[in-house]
């Protein structure tokens, strides 16, 4: 299985900050990676497919990078709406695998 | 606008079979845009793929559960379903259905999740 490792496993920042979320393949993935949003009690949110490709509907201030191993996303001027875990899935092959989140905190 | 709602006992005894369905509206699963997949969370973790179905019937399943799943369709009634045999304690998670693509197989759309507890 391809093992996905994303850091930091916790930040905290304040509101209009720029985030940075990394996440590693244990080998090449191209670009089936994809990135969710989950917040407590709630379902995961698509908001980056394809390493780079917005989800309609997903505010212009998140960003996603990267091929091959190395990925991120970013988030240009943080929110109070997005203090949330962040997830990284690879679907490269199978069975997909996802990271163990990163959780984003108020500072 | 599509809409996954999972239903299913909340409560299953060990070495039973934990059994979900995943009711859809807005999309048809026998369209062939799509697979239907299944999303575990175990309590404070991670997220795990179960497995996805297509609507030829063709289901795909992690290894590790394999040999204890099952994924079907009910197109008549455009659902699809999870059954999960002899279940332990380390199978309590809240189980997802979602939707996902055939290029990508990124899930767009996902219910709400429901918790099922393995307990004596």
């Amino acid at each position: 299985d391809i093992q996905m490792t994303q850091s930091p496993s916790s930040l905290s920042a304040s509101v209009g900050d720029r985030v940075t979320i990394t996440c590693r393949a244990s080998q090449s993935i191209s670009t089936y990676l994809n990135w969710y949003q989950q917040k407590p009690g709630k379902a995961p949110k698509l908001l980056i497919y394809a390493a780079s490709s917005l989800q309609s509907g997903v505010p212009s201030r998140f960003s996603g990078s990267g091929s091959g191993t190395d990925f991120t996303l970013t988030i240009s001027s943080l929110q109070p709406e997005d203090f949330a875990t962040y997830h990284c899935q690879q679907t490269y092959s199978s069975p997909q695998t996802f990271g163990r989140g990163t959780k984003v905190e108020i500072k | 606008q599509v809409q996954l709602q999972e239903s299913g006992p909340g409560l299953v005894k060990p070495s039973q079979t934990l059994s979900l369905t995943c009711t859809v509206s807005g999309d048809s699963i026998s369209s062939g845009a799509y697979y239907w997949s299944w999303i575990r969370q175990h309590p404070g973790r991670g997220l795990e793929w179960i497995g996805y179905i297509y609507y030829s019937g063709t289901a795909y399943y992690d290894p590790s559960l394999e040999s204890r799943v099952a994924i079907s369709l009910d197109t008549s009634k455009n659902q699809f379903s999870l059954k999960l045999t002899s279940v332990t304690a380390a199978d309590t998670a809240v189980y997802y259905c979602a939707r996902s693509g055939t290029r990508g197989y990124y899930n767009d759309y996902w219910g709400q999740g429901t918790l099922v507890t393995v307990s004596s």
